[in-house]
C-alpha cells in the first residue's frame, strides 16, 4: 500500500502499563506528525519529525510520552505508565516535506490507533 | 496562541443543496490552511490546501477560499450528496504549529 499505515489499529491496556504505537509513513516523506484525538475533542498536535529529528517536543502532554523516528521512516510513539486520560485515537500523518512559508504540502493521515486504558 | 473555530458545529441538509462551512483563525500570519474530511472511525482525508499567497482552491464540487486579513476560510460544497456526510476539519499552520478546528459534522439526507 502507498498510504500511511499504523499499528496496532486497536490497543487495550491496563493502567500503568507501557504501550508503543507505530507509524509507517509514505515512502519518501521526510516529515512525520503525531496527533491525538480524544472523544468529543478536536485534534491535538503532539510532535513532528523532520527526518529523524524532532525539533519541538513541547506538544507532548507529559514526560510519560516520547517519540522517535529511525532511518527517516518508521516512527514509534511510546506512552509509559499509561493513565485513563491517555485513552484516545492516536493519528499519524506524513508529508513530502515539512511546510514553510510559501511552500505547498499536504498531510496524509493514517487510520489511527485507538488506545483504551482500563 | 492560534485558535481555530468552525461554524456550524453540525449541519443537516437535503441532497442537492449547496452549502458553506466556515473556519476562523485568530493569528492571520499563517503559512497554509488545509481542509480535511473525517469519516467515522477513520483517519483524515485531505481535501484542499490553500497556501498563504492564494485566495482559493477548487477540486470538483469543492471550493475553498482564504481571507487572511479577516482570519477566515470557507469551504463551499456544491450539489451535496449523501456520500459527503462526514466531519469536516480545517487546520491552520504557522511556524511549528498545526492547529485544527473542532470540525463541522455534516449530514446530507437522501
Amino acid at each position: 500500500g502507498a498510504g500511511v499505515s499504523q499499528s496496532p489499529s486497536n490497543k487495550v491496556t491496563e493502567k500503568g502499563k507501557d504501550v508503543e504505537l507505530r507509524c509507517d509513513p509514505i515512502s519518501g516523506h521526510t516529515a512525520l506528525y503525531w496527533y491525538r484525538q480524544s472523544l468529543g475533542q478536536g485534534l491535538e498536535f503532539l510532535i513532528y519529525f523532520q527526518g529523524n529529528s524532532a525539533p519541538d517536543k513541547s506538544g507532548l502532554p507529559s514526560d510519560r510520552f516520547s517519540a522517535e523516528r529511525t532511518g527517516g521512516s518508521v516512527s514509534t510513539l511510546t506512552i509509559q505508565r499509561t493513565q485513563q486520560e491517555d485513552s484516545a485515537v492516536y493519528l499519524c500523518a506524513s508529508s513530502l516535506v515539512f511546510p514553510a512559508s510559501g511552500s505547498s504540502y499536504e498531510q496524509y493521515f493514517g487510520p489511527g490507533t485507538r488506545l483504551t486504558v482500563t | 496562541k492560534q485558535e481555530v473555530t468552525q461554524i456550524p458545529a453540525a449541519l443537516s441538509v437535503p441532497e442537492g443543496e449547496n452549502l458553506v462551512l466556515n473556519c476562523s483563525f485568530t493569528d492571520s500570519a499563517i503559512y497554509n490552511l488545509q481542509w480535511f474530511r473525517q469519516d467515522p472511525g477513520k483517519g483524515l482525508t485531505s481535501l484542499l490546501l490553500i497556501q498563504s499567497s492564494q485566495r482559493e482552491q477548487t477540486s470538483g464540487r469543492l471550493n475553498a477560499s482564504l481571507d487572511k486579513s479577516s482570519g477566515r476560510s470557507t469551504l463551499y460544497i456544491a450539489a451535496s450528496q449523501p456520500g459527503d456526510s462526514a466531519t469536516y476539519l480545517c487546520a491552520a499552520f504557522r511556524g511549528q504549529n498545526f492547529v485544527f478546528g473542532p470540525g463541522t459534522r455534516l449530514s446530507v439526507l437522501p
